[in-house]
């Protein structure tokens, strides 16, 4: 089945442990992305990647680093969460010429 | 940066029609979306415009596209308990997302 799976779906950890979100999609996706849901803000764009190797920032980076070694993977990494993070998280991939995006369930993380 | 602006709320009774407005800035957009987020599940791609586009028909879904006004909209005939959702518009190849539109609809 095509998709996209995060881990893990649902996190609670403490200001300044360092954490990752993993990202894994099996369709062979060029482009993948990173964002955060909160309330009234809809969905921000964090971090994004054309290829392996390549990435760029979206439009709230801060706090985040990503990594793409690999095509089918893109790990979200928080080297020193804060609770501002304190958000819903989704994976998203696309081949680089398609419109639809497909997401992954999301990852609820609460930063204490 | 560019902006994607939705109304937060929407309710109807069930069997009538919604309408779903969002305004966006980037005149550049080729490609407008709208997505649905059932709740506690991701988003799924509900139907999409390309800017040279007035409007299209999918079944019960209805999108128009003004691109002078730079105004999306999406139409839901006959709307039922299960259409309750949020919605969200966007555009773009990297896809900026508006605030989303929760839909709430009254049996």
């Amino acid at each position: 089945e095509a998709q996209v799976t995060q881990n893990p779906r649902y996190l609670i950890t403490v200001t300044g442990k360092k954490l990752t979100v993993t990202c894994s999609q099996n369709m062979n996706h060029e482009y993948m992305s990173w964002y955060r849901q909160d309330p009234g803000l809809g969905l921000r764009q964090i971090y994004y990647s054309m290829n392996v190797e390549v990435t760029d920032k979206g439009d709230v980076p801060e706090g985040y680093k990503v990594s793409r070694k690999e095509k089918r993977n893109f790990p979200l990494i928080l080297e020193s969460p804060s609770p501002n993070q304190t958000s819903l998280y989704f994976c998203a991939s696309k081949e680089s010429s398609a419109y639809e995006q497909y997401f992954g369930p999301g990852t609820r993380l609460t930063v204490t | 940066g560019e902006d994607v602006e939705q109304s937060l709320f929407l309710s109807v009774r069930e069997g009538d029609s919604s309408v779903i407005n969002c305004t966006y800035t980037d005149s550049s957009s080729t490609y407008l979306y709208w997505y649905k987020q059932e709740p506690g599940a991701g988003l799924q791609l509900l139907t999409y415009i390309f800017s040279n586009m007035d409007m299209k028909q999918d079944q019960r879904l209805t999108v128009l596209l003004n691109k002078k006004d730079k105004h999306l909209s999406l139409r839901i005939a006959d709307t039922q308990t299960g259409d309750s959702a949020i919605y969200f518009c966007a555009e773009g190849y990297d896809m900026r997302f508006g605030a989303g539109t929760r839909l709430t609809v009254k049996p």
